[in-house]
């Protein structure tokens, strides 16, 4: 069975730009989550949509935005970026949330 | 002080080692206990999970859990150079809204030397 796609792979963008990151969770899974891994704070967690629902959000500022579509596709955004946004942004998805992620590969986002 | 804290390594063992790889958190809301394996330029695996006291055994691996020394484990038996990777612990509790939360620890590095 097809695993979470994420899209694009690498990123690099500018200061102040905006950006959107795209996930596709395996099929019949309705929760998704996203996460930031950098090296020095490891996994942080961003925010959890379930049925296009917000149910979960961490302690990210409001620049930090995301939406589920009807089909569980999940896309985040980020706007007016800056240098500490370097990081690899990972998708995971689960049938409930909280039950055993699967992650995609994550995005790498460089911002110069 | 955060949640969970595990301790980063990195850990260099020859193969066929017992590894043991370590978590300590301070939530005693938590309920269920995972393991995750990330190899390099990869998303994390889940190798373990894990929701009462005691130990669960797959393989290889042995997860433990200690609730009431809030205290998880993860025993690697007969290492191998293909086990190398970041182990990252994980745990998750209700949120207000009665949803899963899960809390990552940073990882360990872990190097199986041939």
């Amino acid at each position: 069975k097809a695993g979470v796609t994420q899209t694009p792979r690498y990123l690099i963008k500018t200061r102040g730009q905006q950006v959107t990151l795209s996930c596709s969770p395996i099929s019949g899974h309705r929760s998704v989550s996203w996460y930031q891994q950098t090296p020095g704070q490891g996994l942080q967690f961003l925010f959890e949509y379930f049925s296009e629902t917000q149910r979960n959000k961490g302690n990210f500022p409001g620049r930090f935005s995301g939406r589920q579509f009807s089909n569980s596709r999940s896309e985040m955004n980020v706007s007016t970026l800056e240098l500490g946004d370097s990081a690899l942004y990972l998708c995971a998805s689960s049938l409930r949330g909280g039950d055993g992620y699967t992650f995609g590969s994550g995005t790498r986002l460089t911002v110069v | 002080q955060k949640e969970v804290e595990q301790d980063p390594g990195p850990l260099s063992v020859p193969e066929g080692a017992i590894v043991s790889l370590n978590c300590t958190y301070s939530n005693s809301a938590f309920q269920y206990f995972m393991w995750y394996r990330q190899y390099s330029r990869k998303g994390p695996e889940l190798l373990m999970y894990t929701y009462s006291s005691g130990n669960k055994e797959d393989g290889r691996f042995t997860a433990q859990v200690d609730k009431s020394s809030k205290y998880i484990s993860l025993f690697i038996r007969d290492s191998q150079p293909s086990d190398s990777a970041t182990y990252l612990c994980a745990m998750s509790a209700r949120n207000s809204g009665g949803y899963q939360k899960v809390t990552f620890g940073t990882g360990t590095k872990l190097q199986v030397i041939p």
